[in-house]
This record gives structure tokens, sequence and C-alpha cells, in this order.
């Protein structure tokens, strides 16, 4: 079964500072892999995914992400980090050769950003 | 372009009592999966529907049942509510195949 360590829980940094939040996945196949982030008493939002092509993905805030098929590591990175990234973020995995549908999500336990003045 | 909508957005009930959620996917979307997320933890997958049937579901007991209608809107229902079912129950639409996923903001439920 897939799993997704994300292994920091807590990442407190200061504003303007780069942050890298680290992501680990088990899986003896091809992946999709995905980062979204949570904003208190919100849903999930997607910042980037990689699904094929590239290693590194750029996403939404200024956000990018490597993929390191040997590492088995998803690693989400921003070069400088503004009070309003402070909320929860999420890595995920999916597994494409799933059955039928979408293919659902194994989440982490997620990391929580706090982006201090 | 409305995306994922679910309601209520808050609901306490008691242990015993039974519980529907409901889920209105993306535009365009057919297929509509559900996600348990506990306090401090991240989300956790139930089961996912498309045309109408449970594909896929994750490792929840019997009383966690579901339903798809044919516009595609989803309900999940859990029967005999325990305190360990107090959670963010969080809906995603997507289409068939891989991609993403979108999230609605989710139901908050308290079981007392």
């Amino acid at each position: 079964a897939q799993s997704v360590t994300q292994l920091d829980s807590q990442v407190p940094v200061f504003e303007e500072a780069p942050v890298e939040l680290r992501c680990n996945y088990s899986s003896s196949v091809s992946v999709y892999l995905f980062w979204y982030v949570q904003y208190p008493n919100q849903g999930l939002q997607l910042l980037l995914k990689y699904l094929s092509g590239s290693t590194l993905v750029k996403g939404i805030n200024g956000f990018e992400a490597e993929f390191n098929k040997s590492q088995t590591s998803f690693h989400l990175r921003k070069p400088s980090v503004h009070i309003s990234d402070t909320a929860e973020y999420f890595c995920a995995v999916s597994d494409p050769q799933g059955q039928g549908g979408s293919e659902k999500l194994v989440f982490g336990k997620g990391t929580k950003l706090t982006v201090n003045p | 372009d409305a995306g994922v909508t679910q309601s209520p957005t808050h609901l306490i009930k008691t242990r015993g009592q039974q519980v529907t959620l409901r889920c209105s996917p993306k535009s365009g979307h057919d297929t509509v999966s559900w996600y348990q997320q506990a306090l401090g933890q991240g989300p956790q997958f139930i089961f996912q529907y498309y045309e109408e049937e449970e594909r896929q579901r994750g490792n929840f007991p019997d009383r966690f049942s579901g339903h798809q209608f044919p516009n595609y809107s989803s309900e999940l229902n859990v029967n005999a509510l325990l305190l360990g079912d107090s959670a963010l129950y969080l809906c995603a639409s997507s289409l068939r195949g891989p991609g993403t996923q979108y999230f609605g903001p989710g139901t908050r439920l308290l079981v007392l």
C-alpha cells in the first residue's frame, strides 16, 4: 500500500526567508504527486502536481517542488515566504494504475508552516 | 464557475444518530470522492463514486455509505454515530482518470 511521510510536523520561519517542506512516499509503481494547502477552517487548495514530464514543477503563489524518483521524494520549496503563507500543507500520492473513476489520494499527516514577522 | 460545494457547513449530532452530508461537484466533473479529516491529521479516503456506483472504498466500516445522483452530486451517510466520527468531511470532485481532485470547504461534524 502507498504511504506518504511528511518529515516535519511544524516548520516556523521568518518572513522573506526560504522554506522547504519535505515529503517522502513509498510506492513500487509510478505515482502522481500533489501538494495541497489548507488555511484555517477551510478545505484543501491545490498548490501543484506532478503527473509526468519535467521533475521540477511550478505551482501557485511562488511554490515549486522537485520529483526525485531515486529518493522517492517530492519536497516543496519557496524562496521567500510571506505571512499569508501560514497554513497547513499536505503532500499526497495517487496510483495511476488503479481501476475506474479517478484514483484515490493518500495523504501525509501535514506540515504546519508558521511565518513570523 | 462554481467550485465544489458542500452542505451543511457545520453539524452537531449525538451518539447513535444518523447524518447525511451533501456535495455538488465542480461543473463538468463526474467523479466524487469523500475524505474524513480528523483533528490534526491528513484526510483519509472513505470512498469514491462514478456513474452512480461506488468504485473504490477505503478502510471505513459499513456504517459509512453513500450515493451519487444522475446530476453527479453525492451524499455521504453515517449511521450509528460514534464520538470518533467527529471530523471534517471533505468532498472532492474530478474527471474520470488520472488528474486533479478539487476539494470543497468541508462539513465539520461534531458528535456529542
